[in-house]
């Protein structure tokens, strides 16, 4: 099932501004992740932050965790055309082991468009 | 980095016929694997978790008899959807948990299935 909620559902900006999508998320979790998919491709993961921790770098993005708002978001610094893709933030559940081994519940993703 | 690869790449098949879907870790051993399915515009719904030498484990609400699952080696994981009808045209893609793992994952290329 579907955990994840992300705003907004799509998002259009110009080269060189900031882009901001959240995500939502009902249970507790271990780690939340986000990933990008291009056009009719596979998913790309990008960067993933523990429950432990409020806030991780990775190049022109950033990530914030609040656990006790369940939810996250994804900053793109200076965005490019480039970066136009679809993003999903998916979540890993508490227990890793048994039936939850490995399982991620994706989000609705944000559509992301960045003009020349 | 590991890549998982997926084949074919897109498949056009008539009602009623059975079609395979192959996922492979290229240059990594994937004792689990994840089936997803996703239609246009929308998230990634988990369809299972296939283990190798085991039987796959299976969402709710997916039909196991209808999506069969091998998983007969170490990097390949085999998606047959049998009996195929148009409503099961959609994008499958597979997924295998990368180190440090469990929750981070590499994710294929998907494929297309359209059945007329």
């Amino acid at each position: 099932s579907q955990q994840g909620e992300e705003d907004p559902q799509a998002l259009s900006i110009q080269e060189g501004e900031n882009a901001t999508m959240n995500c939502s998320y009902k249970t507790s979790i271990n780690n939340l992740q986000w990933y990008r998919q291009n056009s009719g491709r596979g998913l790309v993961h990008l960067i993933l932050i523990r429950s432990n921790e409020r806030e991780k770098h990775s190049g022109r993005l950033r990530v914030t965790l609040d656990t006790s708002k369940k939810s996250s978001s994804l900053l793109i610094t200076a965005s490019r055309a480039a970066d136009t893709a679809s993003y999903f933030c998916a979540t890993g559940p508490l227990n890793a082991g048994g039936t939850s081994y490995g399982k991620l519940t994706f989000g609705q993703g944000t559509i992301l468009t960045v003009h020349p | 980095g590991a890549v998982v690869s997926q084949h074919p790449s897109w498949v056009i098949c008539k009602s009623g016929t059975s079609v395979k879907i192959e996922c492979r870790s290229l240059d990594f051993q994937a004792t689990t694997m994840f089936w997803y399915r996703q239609f246009p515009k929308q998230s990634l719904m988990l369809m299972a978790t296939s283990n190798e030498g085991s039987k796959a484990t299976y969402e709710q609400g997916v039909e196991k008899d209808k999506f069969l699952i091998n998983h007969a080696s170490l990097t390949l994981s085999t998606l047959t959807v049998t009996s195929a009808h148009p409503e099961d045209s959609s994008f499958y893609i597979c997924s295998a948990p990368r180190a440090p793992g469990p929750y981070e994952q590499y994710f294929g290329p998907g494929t297309r299935l359209t059945v007329t």
